[in-house]
């Protein structure tokens, strides 16, 4: 079955960085686009990062864009977020998603469990 | 960048029938698909492209889009979907976008 796996948060100052991993298993990893999407403390959900399967199309949101970097490595079942220049309100859980549109309209059919980041002095 | 937009709280009766809209500029013209996130738990996709249930999910949930607004309705409403909902869309210019989120009480 599938099965998605978000690793690499923790505490971390302000001003700093952190990478974050998500380990796929139970489908063509390479056949589908993938999304990172956080969730602030109470707050709804927002999606920050989408990448095509071969990585040739990549979308972030305003919120993020230049600070973090999305990646892949389709060899090795595995996505990423780089996460840079870290403030306060990047506190929240990040998740993985699988994205189950083949490149036509988004569908987030798989979710990982998420890995909580915490900005903080 | 598009948005869309949610009631913040909706609220129903056991056994009734709950509808949660969600609306965006010509949401009608793009896919539209529902996450149900209940409190510590990882979101679940209850519809994909307006309407369409993905396996496992009971056939109480169902989707509708027209012009601007989509809508989610839950049939004979158990106290067991008491959850947050999020309606999720794209404009297919950039990066995909959810409603804030919809609070069903089952009361």
């Amino acid at each position: 079955q599938v099965h998605l796996v978000e690793s690499g948060g923790g505490l971390v100052k302000p001003g700093g960085s952190l990478r974050l991993s998500c380990s796929v298993a139970g489908f063509t990893f390479s056949d589908y686009y993938m999304a990172w999407i956080r969730q602030a403390p109470g707050k709804g959900l927002e999606c920050i990062s989408h990448i095509s399967s071969g990585s040739s199309s990549i979308f972030y949101s305003d919120s993020v864009k230049g600070r973090f970097t999305i990646s892949r490595d389709n060899a090795k079942n595995s996505l990423y977020l780089q996460i840079n220049s870290l403030r306060a309100e990047d506190t929240a859980v990040y998740y993985c998603a699988r994205d189950g549109g083949y490149g036509g309209d988004p569908m987030l059919d798989h979710w990982g469990q998420g890995t909580l980041v915490t900005v903080s002095s | 960048s598009y948005e869309v937009t949610q009631p913040p709280s909706v609220a129903v009766s056991p056994g009734q029938t709950a509808s949660i809209p969600c609306s965006g500029e010509n949401l009608g013209n793009n896919y539209v698909s529902w996450y149900q996130q209940k409190p510590g738990q990882s979101p679940v996709m209850v519809i994909y492209q307006d309407g369409k249930r993905p396996s496992g999910i009971p056939e109480r949930f169902s989707g509708s889009s027209s012009g601007n607004t989509a809508t989610l309705t839950i049939s004979g409403t158990l106290a067991m979907d008491e959850a947050d909902y999020y309606c999720q869309a794209w404009d297919g210019n950039s990066i995909l976008v959810f409603g804030g989120g919809t609070k069903l009480t089952v009361l």
